[in-house]
């Protein structure tokens, strides 16, 4: 098993293009989570889905949108990249109460 | 408001000491979690705790439900011991986890 796998690893925009940042969870696990990880700060929530076919905003989920495109995987899709969502992002997956993170994707935006 | 506060924020050892790292945490949880991030690295999940206290090899978690605490313990540590740990709680209610800003600990040779 792979476990949470995330594509790319890295990336650099340009302020005001747009990327889709991938996840796929090979656990089968139904609910799945994009965290962003900025220095000083905690793990932030971005959005999360429950189960396919579902998807909720969590704490900062403003400049992003995401897709649950099957159970597998779960994607995070920024439109209008600005320098503020310059972070790493994880993607996770959950079964019960034990979380399972991606290695991450480092993003900056300049 | 953070939900999650963990001690100390930086922490410098020398190898073979034993370090402590705490938690302190404002709602009711369901479980705790420590989590261990390397430099440059994913995060990988050490314990999942509801109560009392696990062991794995040198690291050993506790929790106290009441006093809403939890403490990490790494015995005769090495440098390969040095990462980020993060302390994380799942809420009672709700799907959010909220997580610590993390204790960052170098061990010396």
């Amino acid at each position: 098993n792979a476990g949470v796998t995330q594509t790319p690893k890295f990336q650099v925009l340009k302020t005001g293009q747009s990327m889709t940042l991938q996840c796929a969870q090979d656990m089968n696990h139904n609910s799945m989570y994009w965290y962003r990880q900025d220095p000083g700060m905690g793990l932030r929530l971005i959005y999360y889905s429950a189960s396919e076919g579902t998807t909720d905003k969590g704490e900062v989920p403003n400049g992003y949108n995401v897709s649950r495109l099957n159970k597998r995987e779960f994607s995070l899709r920024l439109e209008s990249a600005a320098p503020s969502q310059t972070s790493v992002y994880f993607c996770a997956s959950r079964y019960l109460l034990a979380e399972y993170f991606g290695p991450g994707t480092r993003l900056t935006v300049t | 408001k953070n939900e999650v506060e963990q001690s100390p924020q930086n922490l410098t050892a020398q190898e073979g000491e034993f370090i402590t790292i705490n938690c302190s945490y404002s709602v009711g949880i369901s479980a705790l979690h420590w989590l261990q991030q390397h430099p440059g690295g994913g995060i990988v999940s050490l314990f999942m705790l509801s109560s009392g206290k696990k062991k794995h090899g040198r690291l050993i978690a506790t929790i106290n439900i009441q006093e809403k605490h939890s403490s990490l313990h790494i015995t005769a540590s090495h440098p390969r011991d040095s990462a980020v740990y993060i302390c994380a709680v799942r809420p009672i209610t709700g799907n959010q986890f909220y997580f610590g800003t993390g204790t960052s600990l170098t061990v010396i040779p």
